[in-house]
């Protein structure tokens, strides 16, 4: 079945240690995004990219970094830049877009993320 | 700057009755989409609707039905004759130019038994 993958679901670190999240997807989108989820915050933007090889930074994208190598794959790393780490993270791809023609989104299961 | 504003924090209602969850947004733009999205406990988010700026048709799916009126810059949601299932977080988003898509911080809804 087509979808998006999240991977690890769980994920504990220690302070001052990177880490990847991995997003992976068979819809054949081309944009893909990253949302970070907290409590009584909603979900905010962190990155996103609309084609291979390029992405654009949301609304809190400091201490974090994505990469768009291939279509179906956009990791997120959490820097030990990132202050406050700890949260559940959100990918998501787009059917299309375009001047602001977006479609619905497709979202993985998440990533939670603790820092010990 | 694009905005979404979902006042409720918190709703419980018994079953069967209905609720409507509510929507404001900002934007300077003409053109742009509205969203609402359902969120189980499960974590994934599941989309329910999407309406563009120019389609101001209200819309029932079932239970559920969406009034928009770009005059007060609302998208409010209606769930009728409430079930259990139907407990979750919902979201408002809203898409601009840019193809950022701007959440509400949501409102999560209690159906008891």
């Amino acid at each position: 079945d087509g979808g998006i993958t999240q991977s690890p679901k769980y994920l504990f670190r220690k302070e001052g240690q990177n880490v990847t999240l991995s997003c992976e997807q068979n819809l054949n989108h081309d944009a893909m995004y990253w949302y970070r989820q907290d409590p009584g915050q909603g979900l905010r933007l962190i990155y996103y990219s609309q084609i291979v090889n390029d992405f654009q930074k949301g609304d809190i994208a400091e201490g974090y970094s994505v990469s768009r190598e291939k279509k179906e794959s956009f990791p997120l790393t959490v820097t030990s830049a990132q202050k406050n780490p700890t949260a559940f993270y959100l990918c998501a791809s787009n059917r299309e877009w375009g001047q602001g023609n977006t479609g619905e989104l497709f979202f993985g299961e998440g990533s939670r993320l603790t820092v010990l | 700057a694009q905005k979404v504003t979902q006042a409720q924090t918190e709703i419980s209602v018994v079953e069967k009755e209905d609720v409507t969850l509510d929507c404001v947004y900002e934007t300077r733009d003409t053109t742009y989409y509205l969203f609402w999205y359902k969120q189980p406990p499960s974590g994934e988010l599941v989309f329910l609707i999407r309406r563009n700026s120019f389609d101001e048709q209200n819309e029932i799916s079932g239970r559920y039905s969406w009034n928009f009126q770009k005059s007060t810059s609302s998208f409010n949601f209606t769930i009728t004759a409430s079930q259990v299932v139907d407990s979750a977080v919902y979201f408002c988003a809203l898409t601009d130019r840019d193809d950022k898509i701007i959440f509400g911080k949501g409102t999560r809804l209690h159906i008891l038994p």
